[in-house]
């Protein structure tokens, strides 16, 4: 496709609620990102894939959050019993190699609210 | 202490003028430097990305990289309203594959 992809745009859900958001890369790009962005914060890192292996996931704030990318394409995002503290835009994002850096091309976004 | 520091603004400059934005980094490690434009409500875009000591120019955007005092700039020649965004600073380390980014610095072009 042209560029990341991501859905839903705006998900409004109520605590303990299960969510899944999805992630469509730009096609070919092997390493694939998720990262969640707070109201007035830079985006933090939660985890990588390079294909379907999921790499680092070291920056996923609990054992509620899980991802997947099973075919090394989309990808998603799992958030289990739902919190307000979970309440972010979560952002893709897919890179590749350009100028002999890996740069990344971020997705619009999901904007959760968690009620 | 966090990987990525910015001063978060807002810093305004009238408009033809050249804005100066600075970012320093923590960890010696640090392998690429990467400066993104963030509207409001919109996801990251990347501007241009450094890695080696320097001056690095690409249009009206010059990216400055010194190592040895762990800082890197951006410099916007010529500000036009619409450069007004907030603008992340990225890095990335040799080790492992996260990119760490600041909290941004919003930028305001006066007409």
């Amino acid at each position: 496709g042209a560029g990341v992809s991501q859905s839903p745009r705006y998900k409004v859900a109520k605590r303990g609620q299960d969510v899944a958001l999805r992630c469509d890369p730009i096609s070919g790009h092997v390493s694939l990102f998720w990262y969640q962005q707070a109201l007035g914060q830079g985006p933090e890192f939660l985890t990588y894939f390079q294909n379907e292996a999921q790499l680092d996931k070291s920056g996923l704030p609990s054992d509620r959050f899980f991802a997947e990318r099973p075919e090394g394409s989309v990808s998603t995002l799992k958030i289990q019993r739902t919190q307000q503290e979970d309440s972010a835009v979560y952002l893709c994002a897919s890179s590749t190699v350009a100028g002999g850096q890996e740069t990344q091309y971020f997705g619009p976004g999901t904007r959760l609210l968690v009620l | 202490q966090k990987e990525v520091e910015q001063n978060s603004g807002p810093l305004s400059v009238p408009e033809g003028a050249i804005a100066s934005l600075n970012c320093t980094y923590s960890d010696r490690g640090s392998q690429s430097f990467f400066w993104y434009r963030q509207y409001s409500g919109k996801s990251p875009e990347l501007i241009m990305f450094i890695y080696s000591n320097g001056d690095k120019e690409d249009g009206r955007f010059t990216a400055q990289l010194n190592k040895a005092s762990q800082y890197v700039s951006l410099l916007i020649r010529d500000s036009q309203p619409s450069d007004s965004a907030t603008y992340l600073c990225a890095v990335r380390l040799i080790r492992g594959n996260q990119f760490y980014f600041g909290t941004g610095t919003s930028l305001t072009v006066i007409p």
